[in-house]
């Protein structure tokens, strides 16, 4: 069975700082990463996708992928209470539908 | 990234009645994918909508219970048939969109309340 495993949370973390979040994964065949912000209340909101091993970075945002070790990582730098919501980490292989993670809720205290 | 409209955004039904939520996207798509999050918990997917084909719906979900239509490539529905309070959740339909990232967009919700 294909899963998805991340900390629960909360993660609470002081405005300003790096906020890092954690995922690990079952399926040694999944292809495609992403992370989802979700505020409460909201839909899953895309906000990194990641294909290869390595880092890659979009604003605040980097993601790291390490497929040997079948981990992916989110860091949030500068946290500001505006990222407070729950990060869920989605995997899949090619065009097959997302497998979810419980997601990790983050909190960032002013 | 593409758009989806989904509706309703929310209702409140009685027990053993069904409901039927829609999803309208702004570009055609192969694939729409229905899921479904009960309160604090992740996204489980209940199917996959094919244009033209049954849906594929995943272990625990079957059709007499959650029918789903796919007539074009743009639009979807999801009935949840013979509502109990346990089916009270965030109900979502999902593409995959095109673009540099690939990445899946989400419709809005439906949030169900069975009473």
């Amino acid at each position: 069975q294909k899963e998805v495993e991340q900390n629960s949370g909360p993660l609470s973390v002081p405005e300003g700082a790096i906020a890092s979040l954690n995922c690990t994964y079952s399926d040694r065949g999944s292809q495609s990463f992403f992370w989802y912000r979700q505020y409460s209340g909201k839909s899953p909101e895309l906000i990194m996708s990641i294909y290869s091993n390595g880092d890659k970075e979009d604003g605040r945002f980097t993601a790291q992928l390490n497929k040997a070790s079948q981990y992916v990582s989110l860091l949030i730098r500068d946290s500001q209470p505006s990222d407070s919501a729950t990060y869920l980490c989605a995997v899949n292989r090619g065009n097959t539908p997302l497998v979810f993670g419980k997601g990790t809720r983050l909190s960032v205290i002013a | 990234s593409a758009v989806i409209s989904q509706k309703p955004s929310r209702d409140i039904c009685q027990r053993g009645t069904s409901l039927t939520i829609q999803c309208q996207v702004d570009s055609q798509v192969t694939m729409m994918f229905w899921y479904r999050q009960q309160p604090g918990q992740s996204l489980t997917l209940i199917a996959t909508a094919n244009q033209g084909s049954e849906a594929t719906y995943e272990s625990g979900f079957v059709i007499d219970k959650f029918p789903i239509s796919r007539p074009n490539l743009t639009f979807s529905t999801l009935t949840v048939s013979n509502m109990s309070p346990e089916d009270s959740s965030i109900y979502l339909c999902s593409v995959r969109t095109r673009g540099s990232d690939y990445g899946y967009t989400f419709g809005s919700g439906t949030r169900l309340t069975v009473v």
